[in-house]
């Protein structure tokens, strides 16, 4: 499998601010996902990050709130806008290179908002 | 919807015990399941199923797929504190990725 690079590995931020977390891979990749788990509970999805196009999101989630870039098959963003305490979460990247490997994560970042 | 259930969602075992974790899915055009373990952040990958029957093993870990009955097991020999994590189970939703996870077994392993 390949490596995911992803930063900050953790952050503690203000309410009203936002938050950009990237993710570098280590080879070309097709489909990248940015998933999200609450304390205690499993990873949710919150888009599929398309190369060229607008990301596709899962439902409760809304291009607003978590915008994503994808400018290339290598590299994806995920901010976090407008930021409250219960965006409190750990974030996760997950990419895969074809339908039948298994998908792989980044190291995840560990958001806190005060 | 797709779903994957897990049970249980915790368990406490002493070193040396052998456990088993359960996963079962009602996904359309099933393709694969797939069991990662979780110690802090990311997920760790550890089997992928496509196939029934066919045993999957690396080291003290194994696991199996039953396609008719829709579900898994993973099992854990002469555990050790170091097998201490979240069990994650998931399989791929009805298109391709992305992953539809259940919610996980927290297994602790005291000395």
């Amino acid at each position: 499998s390949a490596v995911i690079s992803q930063k900050p590995s953790r952050d503690i931020c203000q309410r009203g601010t936002s938050l950009t977390i990237q993710c570098q891979v280590d080879s070309q990749v097709t489909m990248m996902f940015w998933y999200r788990q609450q304390p205690g509970q499993s990873l949710t999805l919150i888009a599929t990050a398309n190369q060229g196009s607008e990301a596709t999101y899962e439902s409760g989630f809304v291009i607003d709130k978590f915008p994503i870039s994808r400018p290339n098959l290598t590299f994806s963003t995920l901010t976090v806008s407008n930021m409250s305490p219960e965006d409190s979460s750990i974030y996760l990247c997950s990419a895969d290179r074809t339908m039948n490997t298994e998908a792989f994560f980044g190291q995840g970042t560990r958001l806190t908002v005060v | 919807e797709d779903k994957v259930v897990q049970s249980p969602l915790s368990l406490v075992v002493h070193e040396g015990d052998t456990v088993t974790l359960n996963c079962s899915y009602e996904v359309t055009n099933f393709r694969s399941l797939l069991w990662y373990k979780q110690e802090k952040k990311a997920p760790t990958f550890l089997f992928m199923l496509t196939s029934s029957g066919i045993e999957k093993k690396s080291g003290r870990l194994s696991s199996i797929l039953d396609k008719k009955e829709l579900f898994s097991i993973l099992n854990i020999t002469a555990t050790q504190t170091g097998d201490s994590a979240v069990y994650l189970c998931a399989a791929p939703n009805s298109g391709n990725t992305p992953l539809v996870f259940g919610k996980g077994t927290r297994l602790s392993v005291i000395a």
